[in-house]
């Protein structure tokens, strides 16, 4: 069974305090890995795609890596306005139906 | 350019009933995708549409379908409704090609009594 997980669950941070979200998966094959972030009350917001190990995507204070079996959303130097729920996506080979994982809670304090 | 938009934002049902949830995808976009979200299971896929045909489908049962209009804009309907089927629909819209960049509405929050 195909299966993400994310961690830390929630995690807060000092503006300006830099760290890395994890996502770790289960699948047989890749056929990509998306990030998210999601704002209370609203639909969630497309960051990156990954396709293969080794790629790495990167949007202002955001770099999303990826490995065989996970990637790692990278966040430098936070600002409050970064404070969110991070989700990423798995779409296995030979699929075009992603799995979620439940999210990481970010908060960034002032 | 106008973002996805969906309707109702808000509704409130009956165990039994029927519900039916549009949603219009940005311009130019073909794919329209469903999701559902609640606190239990997370987000979930529940089936994507391109050019009026479904193109891929979830694991949920037969209760749940959708479909897609020559414009885009695109329905989901759900039939005899479970309390279990309360969650918050989203729905996203894309160029159509597989990690295209998807642009999400705002949802429809559903409750079931």
């Amino acid at each position: 069974e195909d299966q993400v997980t994310q961690s830390p669950e929630a995690l807060r941070l000092q503006e300006g305090e830099s760290s890395s979200l994890n996502c770790s998966y289960t699948v047989s094959g890749l056929r990509g890995l998306f990030w998210y972030r999601q704002d209370p009350g609203k639909g969630p917001e497309f960051l990156f795609t990954l396709y293969s190990a080794g790629e790495e995507k990167e949007k202002e204070r955001l770099k999303a890596t990826l490995t065989k079996k996970e990637s790692f959303l990278h966040i430098t130097a936070p600002k409050p306005e970064d404070s969110a729920t991070y989700l990423c996506a798995v779409v296995p080979g030979g699929s075009y139906i992603p799995t979620f994982g439940r999210g990481t809670s970010l908060i960034v304090h002032p | 350019k106008a973002g996805v938009t969906q309707t109702p934002r808000y509704l409130i049902k009956t165990r039994g009933q029927q519900v039916t949830l549009s949603c219009s995808p940005i311009s130019g976009h073909r794919s329209v995708s469903w999701y559902q979200q609640t606190p239990g299971q997370g987000l979930q896929f529940l089936f994507e549409y391109f050019s009026e045909t479904q193109r891929n489908k979830g694991n949920f049962p037969g209760r749940f379908s959708g479909r897609q209009f020559s414009n885009s804009r695109s329905e989901m309907n759900v039939s005899t409704l479970e309390l279990g089927d309360s969650a918050l629909y989203l729905c996203a819209s894309s160029l159509g090609g597989f990690g295209d960049e998807q642009y999400f509405g705002p949802g429809t929050r559903l409750t079931v009594t």
